[in-house]
């Protein structure tokens, strides 16, 4: 089974500092990862993804998430939050060992960020 | 613009009705799901789709329906079977569903279903 956990329901931090949204996962096989943010009554947007090569994953609105396969992490960082990037962060994992069932991703619960002045 | 257009943005469902969400695609993807978010609980799948005239059961299909007929279009039909309906319904489409694919899915706006 694969599955995926965000430790923090909340995570605050004021402008201009740098923000980590925590994200760990269990799969069998190697791990495809993913991370989205929604901002209120919205769909979800794609920030970032790993599937393979480089750790150090770069996505949309300088967002970055580093994999590290001992740890089972992929957590998402910014250097510098702005109150624009106040929003709910999910992060996802599906199995790459995963045959049939379709590209079916197992969604975490959830990270609120405020960034605040 | 391409991209994935849900309709209604908010429906309002009284006991016993069955309502129809709509999906429509025009990125040609192959495969299309519907996902049902409640507060705390994360994205849960409910159908999806790999190719035309052919879905699968998500995790938590009861009291659910879909149908595939067109490659673009994945509407969701929310049955009286169902007996907590009221939720943030998703539909999102990826390009393919090969067993080794890391391909992204891309959500709509979503649909808010409420019973009255």
């Amino acid at each position: 089974a694969q599955s995926v956990a965000q430790p923090e329901d909340q995570v605050n931090v004021a402008e201009g500092n740098p923000l980590t949204v925590k994200c760990t996962y269990s799969v069998s096989g190697n791990p495809y990862l993913f991370w989205y943010v929604q901002y209120p009554n919205r769909g979800l947007q794609f920030l970032l993804k790993y599937i393979t090569g480089d750790n150090l994953v770069k996505g949309s609105y300088g967002f970055e998430a580093e994999f590290n396969k001992s740890q089972t992490s992929f957590h998402l960082k910014k250097p510098s939050a702005l109150v624009s990037d106040s929003a709910l962060y999910f992060c996802a994992v599906r199995d790459s060992r995963r045959t049939g069932g379709g590209n079916k991703l197992t969604f975490g619960t959830g990270t609120q960020l405020k960034v605040e002045l | 613009d391409g991209g994935i257009t849900q309709s209604p943005k908010y429906l309002f469902r009284k006991e016993g009705q069955n309502v129809t969400l709509s999906c429509e695609q025009n990125l040609n993807h192959d495969a299309m799901y519907w996902y049902r978010q409640d507060p705390g609980q994360g994205l849960r799948l409910i159908y999806y789709s790999q190719i035309v005239n052919d879905f699968q059961k998500g995790d938590i299909a009861e009291g659910y329906s879909v149908s595939r007929e067109k490659k673009e279009s994945f509407p969701l039909t929310v049955t009286s079977a169902q007996k907590n309906p009221t939720a943030f319904y998703l539909c999102a489409s990826s390009p393919g569903t090969g067993a080794l694919s890391g391909n992204t899915i891309y959500f709509g706006e979503g649909s808010w279903l409420t019973v009255v």
